[in-house]
């Protein structure tokens, strides 16, 4: 069975500064990989996903995330954040192509940005 | 779109009563999951759906819960009797197919407490 782990559950962040949260994943086969954003009071949101191809995926509102298959990892980046950002961020991993929606979630990363 | 509904938004009930957890999907689409968020254990998916079938169940914590999809447009998780450690935040969400090329589509989710 696969497995998401997001190692820092909470990361304080000042506004324009960068931000990196870590994801790393277990698994014996292919995986599909996504970043999905939760606001306050609201359900997830897909942010972005890795399927394949390319390494580097962006999302439309400056985030990016690179899959490195040696590492089992899929780290989430922004250069400058807004207080706009501030929510909870999930790692989830699917590799059933038959059902590529049952995904395995990590367990969140708060980023919390200030002022 | 509307999105994905669900009702109520928040529910406090006492220990050993029934609950009933409301989900319209978005139209059209033809998975539906149930997901439960806390903080011990972050979000687990309890069931989900296929056309209105049951297609894995293996998440769903004992009998005292069920759901049901009656039709495409409708699903319900109840739980009877409701117990405190049943305190969670339920999300249902939907998507137009298994693939992982089509993305969950979350409601805002049922806050649910039982006292």
């Amino acid at each position: 069975a696969q497995s998401v782990t997001q190692l820092d559950s909470q990361v304080p962040v000042f506004e324009e500064a960068p931000v990196e949260l870590r994801c790393n994943y277990s698994s014996s086969v292919s995986v599909y990989l996504f970043w999905y954003v939760q606001y306050p009071n609201q359900g997830l949101q897909l942010l972005l996903k890795y399927l394949s191809g390319s390494t580097l995926v962006e999302s439309i509102n400056g985030f990016e995330a690179e899959f490195n298959k040696s590492q089992t990892s899929f780290h989430l980046r922004k250069p400058s954040v807004h207080i706009s950002d501030t929510a909870e961020y999930f790692c989830a991993v699917s590799v059933n192509k038959a059902a590529g929606n049952k995904l395995t979630f990590g367990g969140g990363t708060r980023v919390l940005v200030k002022p | 779109d509307a999105g994905v509904i669900q009702s109520p938004r928040h529910e406090v009930t006492e220990m050993g009563q029934e609950v009933t957890l409301r989900c319209k999907p978005i139209s059209g689409h033809d998975y539906l999951f149930w997901y439960r968020q806390t903080m011990m254990r972050g979000l687990e998916l309890l069931i989900y759906f296929n056309n209105n079938v049951p297609i894995d169940d293996s998440g769903m914590p004992e009998d005292r819960f069920s759901a049901k999809m009656p039709n495409a447009s409708f699903s319900t998780l109840k739980i009877q009797p409701s117990e405190p450690r049943d305190s969670a935040v339920y999300f249902c969400a939907s998507s137009l197919q298994s693939s992982y090329n089509s993305p969950l589509h979350f409601g805002n989710g049922t806050r649910l407490t039982v006292t």
